[in-house]
C-alpha cells in the first residue's frame, strides 16, 4: 500500500531559525513530488515539484531535497519568519497523488 | 492564469440531503483530482480523471458519492445522501497529466 508520512505532526520554532521537514513514502516508483503550504481555512498553495529524476528544487528561503532510494523527501527553510506559520504537506504521485498529514508549523516573533 | 474555480464554498445541509459541488480546472489541464479533507488531516483522494476517464476512484464511497466529467473540463461531485462524518472540505485541483498540481479554494461542507 502506497503511504506518506510526514514528522513531525507540529514544530514551534523563534524567528529566524533554519528548520527541516521530512516527507517519506513507501515506494519508490513515483513520478514527482509536490510540496504545499495551507493557511487555516484555505486550500492548498503549491510550493515545489521535484520530479522523479531530480534531486532538489530551490525557490527562494525553500529548498525541497528528493531522495527515491531511501522513499524521502525534506523541505528546507530558511531564515523562519512569522509568515512562515502554516501547515505543510508532501503529495506524492505513485499514478494517483497521495498526502501525507502535515506538519504545523508555527514561527514565532 | 485564471486558477482553478469551485464552488460554492459553504454549504449547510441535513443529513439524508444531497449536495453537489462543482469544479471549473484551468484551461488545459487534462488531469482532474478531487479530495475530501477532514479537519486536521490531510486531504484523501476520492476520484481522478484523466481527460473524462475515471484513472482511480477506489477511495470513493460509491454508495452515497458520484462524480463526472463533462467533456473532460467541468466536474462535479455529488453526495447523496449525506451523512454527518461527510462534514469535510472538499478540494478540486488539477493538472497537466503529470505537471504540477494547483488547488481550487475547496468547498466546506457541514452536515448536521
Amino acid at each position: 500500500k502506497q503511504e506518506v508520512t510526514q514528522i513531525p505532526a507540529a514544530l514551534s520554532v523563534p524567528e529566524g531559525e533554519n528548520l527541516v521537514l521530512n516527507c517519506s513514502f513507501t515506494d519508490s516508483a513515483i513520478y514527482n513530488l509536490q510540496w504545499f503550504r495551507q493557511d487555516p481555512g484555505k486550500g492548498l498553495t503549491s510550493l515545489l515539484l521535484i520530479q522523479s529524476s531530480q534531486r532538489e528544487q530551490t525557490s527562494g528561503r525553500l529548498n525541497a531535497s528528493l531522495d527515491k532510494s531511501s522513499g524521502r523527501s525534506t523541505l528546507y527553510i530558511a531564515a523562519s519568519q512569522p509568515g512562515d506559520s502554516a501547515t505543510y504537506l508532501c503529495a506524492v504521485r505513485f499514478g494517483d497523488m497521495r498526502f501525507g498529514a502535515g506538519t504545523r508549523l508555527t514561527v514565532k516573533p | 492564469e485564471a486558477g482553478v474555480a469551485q464552488s460554492p464554498r459553504y454549504k449547510i445541509i441535513e443529513k439524508r440531503q444531497s449536495v453537489a459541488f462543482w469544479c471549473n480546472p484551468i484551461s488545459g489541464h487534462a488531469t482532474l483530482y478531487w479530495y475530501q479533507q477532514i479537519l486536521g488531516q490531510g486531504p484523501k483522494l476520492l476520484i481522478q480523471f484523466q481527460n473524462n476517464g475515471v484513472v482511480d476512484d477506489s477511495q470513493l464511497p460509491k454508495d452515497r458519492f458520484s462524480a463526472e466529467r463533462l467533456k473532460g473540463v467541468d466536474s462535479t461531485l455529488k453526495i447523496q445522501p449525506a451523512k454527518l462524518e461527510d462534514s469535510a472540505v472538499y478540494l478540486c485541483a488539477s493538472s497537466l497529466s503529470w505537471g504540477e498540481a494547483f488547488f481550487g479554494q475547496g468547498t466546506r461542507l457541514t452536515v448536521v
